[in-house]
């Protein structure tokens, strides 16, 4: 079965550091993806950057950059010198081939608050 | 702008009624979804529908219903046999693109 896990339900950061946010996942596919939404407090989701099983490079998008470990089957996000405007809950989400349909799979959630 | 619709934002059901909550995209895409997110957690998916007049159930499918009448539309009816309705739920669709996915903004549904 397909799993992700984020362990972290709560982070508070100074503005302007950078941020780490922990997904590791499960599965036996060989081909997935590997995604990262923001959840402001309005409940909409927003597409924050992508990495795919069998990209060789880390994702970036701006601030945003995505450490992929295959081995250990982490993805985490990293956010470079954070915004108020960054405090929101993250999830970490994996599409793959389920039952003969593409699904996305998603994590619990972190809650990144941003301190002034 | 393409995207997807979500109608309404908010909803109150009294307990035993059915509602019904809208989904419509003007993406062309194939596959919609959706998903019920509780305070505090997660998404899980309820149904999803890779093609017009054919969809499966998710995770968490008991106590809904849905339909796929047109490529646009993907409408999810909540009954009276779903015991904990209250929740917010987001609709998403998808293309065979590489991170193809569009949410809507979701509907908070409140059972009174």
């Amino acid at each position: 079965a397909q799993k992700i896990t984020q362990t972290q339900p709560g982070m508070f950061v100074q503005e302007k550091e950078a941020v780490t946010l922990d997904c590791t996942y499960d599965t036996s596919d060989q081909s997935y993806g590997l995604f990262w939404y923001k959840q402001p407090s309005s409940g909409e989701m927003i597409f924050l950057i992508y990495q795919g099983s069998y990209d060789e490079q880390n994702a970036t998008e701006g601030r945003y950059s995505l450490n992929f470990q295959k081995a250990r089957k982490s993805a985490n996000l990293v956010i470079s010198a954070s915004q108020l405007g960054d405090s929101a809950m993250y999830f970490c989400a994996m599409r793959g081939l389920i039952q003969g349909a593409q699904k996305l799979v998603f994590g619990q959630g972190t809650r990144l608050t941003i301190n002034p | 702008d393409g995207g997807i619709t979500q109608s309404p934002k908010y909803l109150f059901r009294k307990e035993g009624q059915n509602v019904t909550l809208s989904c419509e995209q003007n993406l062309n895409h194939d596959a919609m979804y959706w998903y019920r997110q509780d305070p505090g957690q997660g998404l899980r998916l309820i149904y999803y529908s890779q093609i017009v007049n054919d969809f499966q159930k998710g995770d968490i499918a008991e106590g809904y219903s849905v339909s796929r009448e047109k490529k646009e539309s993907f409408p999810l009816t909540v009954t009276s046999a779903q015991k904990n309705p209250t929740a917010f739920y987001l609709c998403a669709s998808s293309s065979r693109a590489v991170y193809g996915y569009t949410f809507g903004s979701g509907t908070r549904l409140t059972v009174v």
